[in-house]
């Protein structure tokens, strides 16, 4: 089974700044898909940003980028120029890959709640 | 809103009630999710549908029931629940079962047992 590993419960960060969350993932498979999912207080989880195992290349999707480590299964997401907006609990998932286009169920850590201050 | 509407928002019930959560979509998605959310813990999944077929049970006590009437719609029922069953459950979509993409996920429902 794969478990997702968040190790910092907690963190704040000042408006403008950047920001780098921690995950871990353990698992025995060679292709998989990690994603980071954003709650925001409005509790509806938001999709930031994927990686696929196979790609070397860290994905990115505007202020947000990963820090994909396979050998080392880390899967770090930072946050640049960190806006209140930003503020919300962010969860690490792990989706392994069961042929084709798709995976296997969403394993997800225990998140990390993120201040954004003013 | 991102298309998987949860009601009601909010519910509170004695654990002697019934209740039923529920979860819409009109995605067009053939697969549909629940899971809990329990603080400081791993979102927990609890049942899959796939194409109205269950096809995950992840050891969930009988006292939550799901239902699939169709692909648009999923029920959680829920009887004699205990105070540790207090938490988040989250529906989630996605056009199959494991779509690589990720899944769509709804607001959620916070249950409070007491």
């Amino acid at each position: 089974a794969q478990t997702v590993t968040q190790s910092q419960p907690e963190m704040s960060v000042q408006e403008a700044e950047t920001v780098t969350l921690s995950c871990t993932y353990d698992t025995s498979e060679n292709n998989y898909y990690l994603f980071w999912y954003k709650q925001p207080p409005s509790r509806q989880m938001i999709l930031v940003i994927r990686q696929e195992a196979y790609k070397q290349q860290n994905a990115t999707e505007n202020r947000f980028s990963v820090n994909f480590q396979k050998a080392a299964k880390s899967f770090s997401l930072k946050i640049s120029d960190s806006q209140l907006g930003d503020t919300a609990m962010y969860f690490c998932a792990f989706m392994k890959f069961s042929g084709g286009s798709s995976g296997d169920k969403l394993t997800f850590g225990t998140g990390t709640r993120l201040a954004v201050r003013p | 809103e991102t298309g998987v509407t949860q009601t009601p928002r909010h519910l509170v019930m004695g654990m002697t009630n019934k209740k039923s959560l529920k979860c819409e979509q009109h995605l067009g998605h053939n697969a549909m999710y629940w899971y809990k959310q329990s603080a400081k813990k791993p979102l927990e999944l609890m049942f899959v549908y796939n194409f109205k077929e269950q096809t995950e049970n992840n050891s969930v006590p009988s006292r939550f029931s799901p239902e699939c009437p169709n692909s648009s719609h999923l029920f959680l029922h829920l009887h004699t629940l205990q105070p540790e069953d207090s938490a988040l459950y989250l529906c989630a979509s996605s056009p199959w079962m494991g779509f690589s993409n990720g899944y769509t996920f709804g607001s959620g429902t916070r249950l409070t047992v007491v």
